[in-house]
């Protein structure tokens, strides 16, 4: 059964750093991941795709890497502000119709 | 932009009694799903729906559970005989295809079963 685990549960950093959250799956056989930001009570907001055979995935402030053999992947984000915090979640697509197992999250604060 | 959308935002019901919880996907999409987050807890799956079938299912999503594409467009989630467990923000998602394109999600329906 995949399991799907995010390292740290949570952060908080100053405005202007840059920062990686991480994401770990056991098994290797995923047909995609994706990185969503939820805000408290709100719905999932897809970040970024990246497919198996891609390597990672760039948009603006957010870099989506992805290591399909040691089960990891990575969100850079780069210049933090405020308006990024939220809780970030990492989902592995699986089988014919990619239905998602996901992450707990990473609960991100950026302070002012 | 598309979006998926959910209706109601939020709905309290008793015990026992019956929900329907409403969803309409991305015009052009051709996968439909629905998930469930227990508060403070992750996001689980609980059903596919494809070519007007389910394609597959969770151990959550047992006979109390029943989804349906009634009119083309609308998506619905049915809880027969609801418990205080099946508490919950609900999440609808859609694709496009499958392997290589974004799921996208509503902004959730929140049960309250009291």
């Amino acid at each position: 059964k995949q399991e799907v685990t995010q390292i740290p549960a949570a952060l908080s950093v100053p405005e202007g750093e840059n920062l990686v959250l991480n994401c770990s799956f056991t098994d290797s056989a995923i047909y995609n991941l994706q990185w969503f930001r939820q805000d408290p009570g709100k719905g999932l907001t897809s970040l970024l795709l990246i497919q198996s055979s891609q390597r990672e995935q760039t948009s603006g402030r957010l870099n989506a890497s992805l290591d399909k053999s040691s089960g990891r992947s990575t969100l850079y984000i780069a210049a933090s502000q405020p308006g990024d915090s939220a809780t970030y979640l990492c989902a592995v697509g699986l089988g014919g119709y990619s239905t998602l197992t996901f992450g707990k999250g990473t609960m991100l604060l950026v302070s002012p | 932009e598309p979006e998926v959308t959910q209706t109601p935002s939020h709905q309290v019901t008793q015990m026992g009694q019956e929900v329907i919880l409403r969803c309409v996907p991305i015009s052009n999409h051709l996968y439909f799903y629905w998930y469930r987050q227990i508060l403070g807890q992750k996001v689980e799956f609980l059903v596919s729906f494809y070519n007007n079938e389910i394609s597959e299912k969770s151990e959550i999503f047992d006979d109390q559970f029943s989804v349906e594409r009634p009119d083309g467009s609308n998506f619905t989630l049915k809880i027969r005989s609801t418990k205080l467990e099946d508490s919950a923000m609900y999440f609808c998602a859609s694709r496009a295809g499958t392997g290589t394109t974004e799921a996208f999600f509503g902004q959730g329906t929140r049960l309250t079963v009291v």
